[in-house]
This record gives C-alpha cells, sequence and structure tokens, in this order.
C-alpha cells in the first residue's frame, strides 16, 4: 500500500512562477525523496532529504521535511515549460525489503 | 555508463503468450526492482533484488516471474497475462537497499489484447 500522499493533485501555472506541492505520510522515515516523470517515462531522481535534515536545496528546488507533522513539500522556482510533469514523492524507511514507498504524485503544468 | 536500460520500449501480446522484459545497468548497483505504473498512478512495487536474495510483492500474480542472471540483469518473464495487465513496466536500480536512491530505466509499455 502507498504510503505518501500529495497535494494538490494537479497543478496549473504560469512560466516564471514558483511552485510547491506537498507530500504527507504516515510511519518513520529514514528519507524522502522526490521524482520527476515526464509523460510516460521513467522516474529520475531530484532530490534525497533525510530524516535528519529539515531543508535542502538543488538549483531551483528546495525541500524541506518536517518529521512531527509526516510532511514535505517541495519548492520550484523560476518555473520554466520544460518543468511540466508529475512529481513524486517517495519515502525511504529504515527496515524491511520494500522500503520505497511512493506518493499520489503531483501533476505540474507550466504554461509559456 | 550512468543508466538503466529496458527492452523493448514496446509490447503488444495476447494472453497465450510468453514474452520477456530485459532489464541492465552497469553502475554495480546491487539492488534493482521491477515495478508497474498504470496511468496517472504512482509506480507499484512488483519484485526487489537486494544483495541476490529476491523479495516478492505477495500480491503479484504468478503469472509475472522475475529472474536474475547476475548482479547487472534481470528480467520479467510473462506468461497467460490479461489485459488488467497493460501498464508501463518500469525497472530501477540503487546502490545498496531499497530505501536509497533508485535509478530508473525508461520503460517497457506493455498492451496485452
Amino acid at each position: 500500500s502507498q504510503q505518501g500522499e500529495e497535494d494538490p493533485q494537479a497543478l496549473s501555472i504560469q512560466e516564471g512562477e514558483n511552485a510547491t506541492m506537498n507530500c504527507s505520510y504516515k510511519t518513520s522515515i529514514n528519507n524522502l525523496q522526490w521524482y520527476r516523470q515526464n509523460s510516460g517515462r521513467g522516474l529520475v531522481h531530484l532530490i534525497l532529504i533525510r530524516s535528519n535534515e529539515r531543508e535542502k536545496h538543488s538549483g531551483r528546488l528546495r525541500v524541506t521535511l518536517d518529521t512531527s507533522k509526516k510532511s514535505s513539500s517541495l519548492l520550484i522556482t523560476a518555473s520554466r515549460a520544460a518543468d511540466t510533469a508529475s512529481y513524486f514523492c517517495a519515502t525511504g524507511l529504515q527496515t524491511g525489503a520494500n522500503n520505497l514507498f511512493f506518493g499520489t504524485g503531483t501533476r505540474l503544468t507550466v504554461i509559456p | 555508463d550512468t543508466e538503466v536500460t529496458q527492452t523493448p520500449k514496446h509490447l503488444v501480446m495476447g494472453m497465450t503468450n510468453k514474452k520477456s522484459l530485459k532489464c541492465e545497468q552497469h553502475m554495480g548497483h546491487r539492488a534493482m526492482y521491477w515495478y508497474k505504473q498504470k496511468a496517472k498512478k504512482p509506480p507499484e512495487l512488483m519484485f526487489v533484488y537486494s544483495y541476490e536474495k529476491l523479495s516478492i510483492n505477495e500480491s503479484v500474480p504468478s503469472r509475472f516471474s522475475p529472474e536474475c542472471p547476475n548482479s547487472s540483469l534481470l528480467n520479467l518473464h510473462l506468461h497467460a497475462l490479461q489485459p488488467e495487465d497493460s501498464a508501463l513496466y518500469l525497472c530501477a536500480s540503487s546502490i545498496q537497499g531499497p530505501g536509497e536512491t533508485q535509478y530508473f530505466g525508461p520503460g517497457t509499455r506493455l498492451l496485452v489484447l
């Protein structure tokens, strides 16, 4: 069963605007990851934040993690049309073989 | 080589056919995975092969059977599939365990008629 829920399910913004998507999860985690998927293609890893970290940056990406609220957010600044894709959070648990669970995903559309 | 490759890209098969999907990585990763993804849904884990040990998602039907000939290759054998098995099948690998960063292949789009 999936571990994470994301909102919004879909987001449409103008090029240049910032996009924020949120992820909530249910159990204790080792890390939380964000992946991007262009339509019908494989997933691309964007960023990983560990449970003892609160914020992480990578280029135009900013990820926050609040373990007390079991939530994370992904901020994409100065969006571009090429950012149009589905974005998934995934939680890495501490034990167990099947311990990477994907959220429901946010479909981002950036309008040129 | 920093990629995961999958063949074929597309596959159409009848319900009585037997086919195989192939996945390969040369990054020295010790864990490999098969996922099934339906449209507008997240990937669902089917199988994990980690440190030469295969873990199976108990909900996966026996008409799917994985095979790992060596640490760089992972196959998925398909037999007597149903139309509802039509989906994007994704292979991934990670350096160590399943909880770490995974590197995905481009997927095989499967259509079962």
